[in-house]
């Protein structure tokens, strides 16, 4: 079945440490986005990228790092730089067309500090 | 910053009952889409709207588009417990920059 799939479901983090979000997709979509949701709040984009090889800061970068190097992948680190990362994180990928069309969701990592 | 603001926050009503949200945005956009997403899920993408489009069906949701107020609304007809969820606008916005910019949301709870 083709889809997005976001792993692991849960993830516990030390201070100081970085982690890794995984993100694959086999809808052959050429665009991916990583987004942050606090408790009761909306979406706050982080990075997306349109293309392999390419990837644009979104609203709220800083702590955060990325690679597109295949099309299907769009893994996210938490780097120690990040204060505050406990949060769900959300990768979403969509077509790109003139416009872009619906996204599909992975069902998220939520990511705690201990 | 978020592109998009929705209101109400909050929103709870009897099954049966209809659910009316709106969402307000900055820029202008190519199209709009609302999202629906189930506590600690991931987001399923409900309806899009162009921005030349002023009205879309989709079984019980209709949408409606004012571009001149930077504004849409979704409406839920003959609302179910199963509707209970947070909904969403995102908006692709007209810049070539080829991201999707989510509003905050608001919670629907439906009562039996």
């Amino acid at each position: 079945d083709g889809g997005i799939t976001q792993s692991p479901k849960y993830l516990f983090r030390k201070e100081g440490q970085n982690v890794t979000l995984s993100c694959e997709q086999n809808l052959n979509h050429d665009a991916m986005y990583w987004y942050r949701q606090d408790p009761g709040q909306g979406l706050r984009l982080i990075y997306y990228s349109q293309i392999v090889n390419d990837f644009q800061k979104g609203d709220i970068a800083e702590g955060y790092s990325v690679s597109r190097e295949k099309k299907e992948s769009f893994p996210l680190t938490v780097t120690s730089a990040q204060k505050n990362p406990t949060a769900f994180y959300l990768c979403a990928s969509s077509i790109v067309g003139y416009t872009l069309s619906e996204a599909f969701f992975g069902q998220g990592t939520r990511l705690t500090v201990v | 910053s978020q592109q998009g603001e929705e209101d109400p926050q909050a929103l709870s009503i009897q099954e049966g009952e209809n659910a009316t949200m709106n969402c307000s945005y900055k820029t202008s956009i190519n199209n709009l889409q609302w999202y629906r997403q189930n506590s600690g899920r991931g987001l399923v993408h409900l309806i899009l709207i162009r921005s030349n489009e002023r009205e879309k069906h989709s079984g019980r949701l209709r949408v409606t588009l004012d571009t001149s107020k930077k504004s849409s609304s979704l409406l839920i007809t003959a609302s179910r417990a199963a509707d209970t969820a947070s909904y969403f606008c995102a908006t692709d916005a007209m810049d070539s920059s080829y991201k999707l910019i989510f509003g905050s949301g608001t919670r629907l709870l439906v009562r039996p």
